[in-house]
């Protein structure tokens, strides 16, 4: 079966810190992955997705995740984290048995202390 | 266009009453999908629609949710009787049909509160 885990329920960082929120999947085939992020009461925002390339994507706000085809992983990272980075993030994949669905991870809190 | 537009923002009713949602996604779009969030989770697929035909539906779609988008445009969806266990956020979601590979745009939500 298709899935996504995120370990971390919360990630706690320190401002100025470099930060790793973790997710590993399980798919047939070539994985399509995604990460989003909501802040409180609002919508998922896109930050930055892996279809095919090079292993280290950069997204929007400064973030980047590596692909890492052996460990199937997809960790976000950021060299230097902002306080205002404080929001939930969740990792997806395509579902590949469906049509352009995604799975979706349970979602990590960042909380970035001053 | 400023993006995937939800109304209402907020939606509390008594448990037994009929609630309907409305999406707008970006003009462009002829995807649009349906999501629900409950609190510390991930959202869980609902329904999608290409252009104006229901394409794919979520076991979790019980016979009391209906969803349309009669024009290709706008889609609304309505639970009816709702109950206790309907309390969530309802995300929708929109994408081009050639860029579906690249990600949604969601809008930000509505919050639905059964009491």
């Amino acid at each position: 079966a298709q899935s996504v885990a995120q370990p971390e329920d919360q990630v706690n960082v320190a401002e100025g810190n470099p930060l790793t929120v973790k997710c590993t999947y399980s798919v047939s085939g070539n994985p399509y992955l995604f990460w989003y992020v909501q802040y409180p009461n609002r919508g998922l925002q896109f930050l930055l997705k892996y279809i095919t390339g090079d292993n280290l994507v950069k997204g929007s706000y400064g973030f980047e995740a590596e692909f890492n085809k052996s460990q199937t992983s997809f960790h976000l990272k950021k060299p230097s984290a902002l306080v205002s980075d404080s929001a939930l993030y969740f990792c997806a994949v395509r579902d590949m048995d469906s049509n352009y669905q995604l799975i979706w991870g349970a979602g990590t809190k960042l909380i970035i202390k001053p | 266009d400023t993006g995937v537009s939800q109304n209402p923002r907020h939606k509390i009713t008594k448990r037994g009453q009929n609630v309907t949602f409305r999406c707008d996604p970006i003009s462009e779009h002829n995807r649009l999908y349906w999501y629900r969030q409950t609190l510390g989770q991930g959202p869980e697929f609902l329904t999608y629609f290409q252009n104006e035909a229901q394409l794919e539906k979520s076991r979790l779609l019980s016979d009391r949710f209906s969803a349309e988008r009669p024009k290709g445009s706008f889609s609304t969806l309505e639970i009816q009787r709702t109950e206790q266990g309907d309390s969530a956020m309802y995300l929708c979601a929109s994408s081009y049909q050639r860029d579906s590979n690249y990600g949604y745009t969601f809008g930000s939500g509505t919050r639905l509160t059964v009491v």
